[in-house]
């Protein structure tokens, strides 16, 4: 079983939809939780942390449930400017107690006018 | 300044052949990262370093070696390149206490023929 699990999509939706991506964890003793964007061909870059009481920055809006080790990140009012691949991302820990980051292997989103 | 850089983009290799890949950071991270990312799985971390001088396993370790000579450098060698090993390689960097945020480099698509 992987470590972090993703609808792999794509998830087409016409510009202004409200679009929600879900991911599950099996680590237990994870604590962070993030999203990552990633652009067709480019590097991943940080998007936003999710925080249990769930955090919201402009129309993106990440919530958490350790209990059922689930993390979701909803958009809204989609732009074309976000078809992208976002990643869901986790905390485990290396030898030495050093943090690591585990990486879903992404959500595929396409905009449409 | 210029965050991450990453040489070569885009290597063919045939089998047997060795390489190494230049990571350049300019922002004075002291942890850096060497992943690769291959379709319907999520980044895998091959090799770390927490300082200059260090480096450790990751998950994926085999086949490959590294050395931090200098605190801006990362290199990731292959000695005995096989066709699994095809694949796009991205460096990272990153601060200790903001571990999360991880500055990846533009990537290096390589194929083992």
């Amino acid at each position: 079983r992987k470590e972090v699990e993703q609808d792999p999509g794509p998830f087409n939706v016409p510009e202004g939809a409200t679009v929600a991506f879900n991911c599950t964890y099996s680590n237990s003793a994870s604590q962070s939780f993030f999203w990552y964007r990633q652009d067709c061909r480019k590097e991943p870059k940080l998007l936003m942390s999710v925080y249990s009481s769930g955090n919201e920055d402009g129309r993106f809006t990440a919530q958490l449930n350790r209990a059922s080790q689930y993390i979701s990140l909803l958009i809204r009012d989609s732009k074309l400017s976000d078809s992208a691949t976002y990643l869901c991302v986790v905390n485990s820990f290396l030898r030495g107690g050093y943090n690591k980051l585990i990486f879903g292997a992404g959500t595929r989103l396409a905009v449409h006018p | 300044n210029a965050g991450v850089t990453q040489t070569p983009k885009f290597r063919v290799l045939k089998t047997g052949q060795s390489m190494t890949l230049l990571c350049a950071q300019d922002m004075n991270h002291e942890y850096m990262y060497w992943y690769r990312q291959d379709p319907g799985m999520g980044l895998r971390l091959i090799h770390y370093s927490v300082g200059e001088g260090t480096t450790a396993k990751g998950e994926v370790p085999d086949g490959y070696n590294v050395s931090r000579l200098k605190k801006q450098n990362f290199l990731l060698g292959l000695e005995s390149a096989a066709p699994s090993q095809t694949s796009v390689y991205f460096c990272a960097s990153g601060d200790p206490v903001a571990y999360y945020e991880q500055y990846f480099g533009p990537g290096t698509r390589l194929t083992v023929t």
